[in-house]
């Protein structure tokens, strides 16, 4: 089946540093996603990429969706405290139905 | 409501026991998602509904796994028989289409731990 891959696992940094998050698919994704789960909530959408070689910003958040449309990455620049989270890419099939990479943890060292 | 609400937020049940999960999408959106989420583990697709239909059932992991919806609007996804591996996090998603490019806004999900 589809998989995302995501990794490392967990990334620890320093307030004020920039970090960036890759994912890469075994298939081609027609949409990339890139999501932040807070503890004990959903997940909710930070960035969505619909057209290969995209390069979307939101705020302190770029993310670029390859032109081989089986990766994308996000960075997160200048981070603060709060960006303290999970961070998941999921690629969007034909119907919307989303799959997910394993996420990774990142924590923000004051 | 203003987003999409689950319930219960936490259910511990015996093994065997049946569970019912319940979700709330937001108002006029017309497609619903179910994702489970294990430990250390990314969201897996459960179940996709377009009105009260489901035309992607392909995530269910057992027979023991059933979903509705009804009215177009609350989806109620039961387990029968539960079992330790059914413990995770269910998160329901909900958007206005459910076609390609459509966002996806989640409830915050029920917990579910089996003993």
């Amino acid at each position: 089946g589809q998989q995302l891959n995501q990794s490392p696992q967990s990334m620890f940094i320093q307030e004020g540093e920039d970090v960036s998050m890759n994912c890469t698919s075994s298939s081609i994704f027609n949409t990339w996603l890139w999501y932040k789960q807070d503890p004990g909530e959903g997940p909710v959408l930070l960035i969505a990429l619909y057209k290969a070689g995209e390069l979307t910003s939101n705020g302190r958040l770029t993310a670029q969706f390859g032109i081989t449309r089986k990766d994308s990455f996000l960075n997160i620049s200048a981070s603060i405290p709060s960006d303290v989270g999970i961070y998941f890419c999921a690629g969007a099939g034909a119907n919307s139905k989303l799959t997910f990479g394993k996420g990774i943890t990142l924590s923000v060292r004051p | 409501g203003a987003g999409v609400s689950q319930s219960p937020s936490n259910k511990v049940t015996e093994k065997g026991k049946d569970v019912e999960l319940r979700c709330d999408p937001i108002s006029g959106h017309t497609a619903l998602y179910w994702y489970r989420q294990s430990l250390g583990q990314g969201l897996e697709f459960l179940i996709y509904f377009q009105g009260n239909s489901a035309p992607d059932k392909s995530g269910l992991p057992s027979d023991r796994f059933s979903a509705e919806r009804t009215g177009g609007s609350v989806s109620t996804l039961t387990i029968q028989r539960t079992q330790q591996e059914d413990s995770a996090v269910y998160l329901c998603a909900s958007s206005f289409l459910g076609q390609g490019g459509d966002t996806q806004y989640f409830g915050p999900g029920t917990r579910l731990t089996v003993l």
